[in-house]
């Protein structure tokens, strides 16, 4: 139990455009969704909370313009990068649990590349 | 605020020995301790957790007791093999519901 997909698992796109990244709650019904970004061989950082059916908090630093999040159902989060760039590539890797405070488990993640 | 500290890696093991990596932690309240596991090219799986004070969190043959007088949660295994090849993050969970993650370890096994 417990599983968490995302999708893509691999993106590349050219400067400009705008990447969607899926995060699924497969077996359970997911109230809080944590989106992060990892940088080669460096640990987690996050980017935003979501829960669902409200707007994500963004942590400080984050650009909630250029990284959408819609948590629109107990299932489902997306993150959309927009207008990406080169420096936006990275590891990213969303969490899920079912309710705010408990275990999180994690999607396998998605690695983005921008050219 | 929150932080964790992990022992620096890299650090490169052969098989059969006895891997201890050191985790400390600062929180307000009472945190929960986690241990999750990466390996290569994939996200992050839960190893194993501990929710209060004294408890062990055991899972394939890793453990770690929460230690409260110390602050810390070592993870220990006794015999590692190769496929226990991979990053291991020590984490807490505080008052925000947030996940503080520390810096990670890269361990190799050799066979």
């Amino acid at each position: 139990g417990a599983v968490v997909s995302q999708h893509p698992s691999r993106v590349i796109c050219k400067s400009g455009t705008s990447v969607k990244i899926e995060c699924r709650s497969l077996d359970f019904q997911a109230t809080t969704m944590f989106w992060y970004r990892q940088f080669p061989k460096q640990s987690l950082m996050l980017m935003a909370t979501s829960n669902e059916g409200s707007k994500a908090t963004y942590e400080q630093g984050v650009e909630k313009d250029k990284f959408l999040i819609n948590h629109a159902s107990l299932t489902l989060s997306t993150l959309t990068v927009t207008s990406a760039h080169p420096e936006d590539s990275s590891f990213y890797i969303c969490s899920a649990s079912v309710l705010a405070g408990e275990t999180q488990y994690f999607g396998p993640g998605t690695r983005l590349l921008v050219l | 605020g929150n932080s964790v500290t992990q022992m620096e890696g890299p650090v490169t093991l052969s098989e059969e020995a006895f891997l201890t990596i050191n985790c400390t932690y600062t929180a307000t309240g009472y945190p929960s301790l986690f241990w999750y596991v990466q390996y290569p090219g994939e996200g992050l799986q839960l190893l194993l957790k501990a929710t209060k004070a004294d408890d062990k969190g055991s899972n394939k043959g890793f453990e770690a007791t929460y230690r409260k007088e110390t602050t810390s949660f070592h993870l220990e295994k006794g015999s590692v093999q190769v496929s226990d090849s991979a990053v291991y993050f020590c984490a807490l969970n505080s008052n925000d519901y947030k996940l503080s993650f520390g810096a990670g370890t890269t361990v190799t096994v050799r066979a």
